[in-house]
């Protein structure tokens, strides 16, 4: 079972920003918080993951609270091509437990 | 730098008949992971290999379901007897088990459709 939380659906108009948040309060301490996206009819694309230090690469920035009992994906320039599910998933081992994710529209 | 490949991209098939599904990981990735995925649901994990041993099978793998990866290497995915609750689209995933994090790195999936 998902062990974390999210919106089921939000837009953001392109060019701007997207900040997808994620409630994952019941997080072990060896465990990462990974974030995927699914566009449709393809299989899930890994964007970032993090264990208590932000984390920037060429896709998205993800932001942990010092708790880690939350975080936020940035996509920073949306585009229409980032309409998507994004999935935020806590997993300190073999298996990622995918929950509903969020569905991303972004409209021009 | 190829990807993870998984043959055929779509199946269909009739209630009763066998199928398999082959996946080629990503180059010296020794883990490699199965998932269902059902029409507006996230993937559910099946089993997954850590070199050719196959360590962990969810209770979702029904007798009906195999799993190989006889060299380390590539994998296949049977259904015996396929019925219309299998259709779905399954998701083959790879990664290298290292000292920290092994993240995952997914295929486009085979689509099932038992009829």
């Amino acid at each position: 079972d998902a062990k974390t939380t999210q919106p089921p659906s939000m837009d953001c108009a392109e060019g701007r920003a997207a900040n997808l948040p994620c409630n994952h309060s019941t997080i072990s301490g060896n465990e990462y918080v990974y974030w995927y996206r699914q566009i449709h009819s393809q299989g899930p694309q890994y964007i970032i993951h993090g264990l208590k230090n932000n984390e920037t690469n060429e896709m998205a920035s993800l932001i942990i609270t010092e708790d880690r009992k939350s975080s936020t994906l940035i996509l920073p320039h949306a585009t229409l091509r980032d309409t998507a599910v994004y999935y935020c998933i806590s997993s300190g081992d073999y298996k990622l437990s995918f929950g509903a994710g969020t569905t991303v529209t972004v409209r021009a | 730098d190829t990807g993870v490949s998984q043959n055929p991209r779509h199946k269909i098939t009739k209630r009763g008949q066998n199928v398999t599904f082959r996946c080629d990981p990503i180059s010296e990735h020794n883990r490699l992971y199965w998932y269902r995925q059902t029409l507006g649901q996230g993937p559910e994990f099946l089993t997954y290999f850590q070199n050719e041993a196959q360590l962990e099978k969810s209770r979702l793998l029904s007798d009906r379901f195999s799993a190989e990866r006889p060299k380390g290497s590539f994998s296949t995915l049977e259904i015996q007897r396929t019925e219309q609750g299998d259709s779905a689209m399954y998701l083959c995933a790879s990664s290298f088990r290292g000292a920290m994090t092994d993240t995952q790195y997914f295929g486009p999936g085979t689509r099932l459709t038992v009829l």
